[in-house]
């Protein structure tokens, strides 16, 4: 059984530039978490999908990221327009209807913004 | 609000030597607990998690943690480290219900000296 996939595994961009951000979760799994981790911060929750539906966005640090998950598959996040303060890893997690307490991780995207 | 406290950043120890990486949650309803280790340049993988049941939970790669409600701690313990146990290691938690957002602490860099 193939992993979370995230895409790409790194991405340096300069301020003002949009980046979108893919992650493709464990098949089968309608739960799909994002996650950052800002450096010499710990990792924080971002939004919740089940299927294509947002459950929880309360970790969305402001209205320059824009999430989706149309048709309750792959997710993107899209950040437009991107700051320094956005330098991060994003890590993408994912988790079957029946026991989401168990998520399982992306190897992350390495964000970088100049 | 649920928290997770990792006491330490950094823990150096010699090869074959026991380790105890600690942690302490808070929150006012049922938790899940979980281990997390990222090894250098991957993603996290999951160590061990505590659900219900007992206290004591054990692992891959020879970790176990236990679950201590009185003290409010979930520490991670391996009786003789291996250099491949160098890494960084998250302790986090989720309230049970609602989206089960993961919370984590700051990490753990073990360093595992030959």
């Amino acid at each position: 059984e193939a992993g979370v996939t995230q895409f790409p595994s790194h991405s340096v961009i300069e301020k003002g530039q949009t980046v979108t951000l893919r992650c493709d979760p464990i098949s089968g799994h309608d739960n799909l978490y994002w996650y950052r981790r800002v450096m010499g911060k710990e990792i924080k929750f971002l939004l919740h999908f089940v299927k294509e539906s947002k459950q929880d966005e309360s970790g969305m640090p402001n209205n320059r990221f824009l999430a989706e998950r149309t048709g309750g598959t792959y997710s993107t996040l899209k950040v437009q327009p991107a700051e320094l303060e956005d330098s991060g890893v994003y890590f993408c997690a994912s988790s079957p209807s029946g026991r989401k307490e168990t998520q399982y991780f992306g190897p992350g995207t390495r964000l970088l913004v100049l | 609000a649920q928290s997770v406290t990792q006491l330490d950043s950094q823990v150096p120890v010699f090869e074959e030597a026991p380790v105890e990486l600690r942690c302490n949650y808070s929150s006012s309803v049922s938790v899940y607990l979980f281990w997390y280790v990222q090894y250098p340049n991957q993603g996290l993988q999951l160590l061990l998690k505590y659900l219900s049941g007992s206290t004591l939970v054990k692992g891959i790669n020879g970790f176990e943690a236990e679950f201590n409600k009185s003290q409010t701690s979930f520490h991670l313990r391996k009786p003789s480290v291996h250099i491949s146990d160098t890494a960084e290691y998250f302790c986090a938690g989720s309230s049970q219900g609602g989206s089960e957002k993961l919370v984590f602490g700051k990490g753990t860099k073990l360093t595992v000296n030959p």
